[in-house]
């Protein structure tokens, strides 16, 4: 079956300090995978989209980047992290071989605090 | 443009009591859409999708709905609140063309004992 993993779990921050979040997605080949930021009282935002290896999305101009260096990884990252960074990032995945495209199936999420 | 509409930010009922949750939704086209579930500082968990297969959609944890399309509603129900379900829940719909999903605003439900 598959399997959507996320770390760190939690992670505190100073403003101006880089990122580095993983997803990583089990048992599954060529998955769409997203990222979603989930700010207190503001919905699930999507962030960033990815249908294949190096093949990469924005959906908000921001500070943030997103990369995809093998199938089943996706990476957000950020040079200098703002204060407005913190959120709860969610990964995700949809559209492997057997399952319809339109389902999405979420990880564990991040909580990034920025201080 | 599909968009959905979650009509109370929070729902409060007690044990054993029924619970629902009102969503209506937006679409040019037969949709697909969903419920999702989060608990607390969780990812989120797919409840139940509908696909135009069936207008009662059964899902995971005694969750139900009932696509409506006279009434262009989505409402997500169960007959008996547990504590366990204290929760957000999400109505999402899916855009048909890009397969990126819509969320709801969310609607908070808490369970008194």
């Amino acid at each position: 079956s598959q399997t959507i993993h996320q770390w760190p779990a939690t992670l505190v921050q100073p403003v101006g300090s880089p990122l580095s979040l993983e997803c990583t997605v089990e048992g599954t080949s060529n998955p769409n995978l997203y990222w979603y930021r989930q700010a207190a009282g503001r919905g699930l935002q999507l962030l960033f989209y990815s249908v294949g290896i190096g093949q990469i999305s924005s959906e908000v101009p921001q500070n943030l980047s997103a990369s995809r260096p093998q199938d089943r990884q996706f990476i957000l990252s950020s040079k200098k992290l703002l204060l407005s960074d913190s959120g709860f990032y969610l990964c995700a995945w949809s559209g492997d071989s057997l399952l319809p495209a339109d389902t999405q199936y979420f990880g564990p999420g991040t909580r990034l605090t920025v201080l | 443009a599909q968009s959905v509409t979650q009509l109370d930010s929070h729902v409060s009922v007690s044990e054993g009591t029924p619970v629902l949750l009102r969503c209506n939704y937006s679409s040019s086209y037969s949709p697909s859409l969903f419920w999702y579930v989060q608990h607390p500082n969780k990812g989120l968990q797919l409840l139940l999708k509908y696909t135009s297969a069936a207008t009662l959609v059964k899902g995971i944890n005694g969750f139900e709905a009932e696509f409506k399309k006279s009434e262009t509603s989505f409402h997500l129900t169960k007959p008996s609140a547990h504590m366990s379900d204290a929760a957000e829940y999400f109505c999402v719909v899916s855009d048909g063309a890009t397969n990126k999903l819509i969320f709801g605003t969310g609607t908070l439900l808490a369970v008194q004992p």
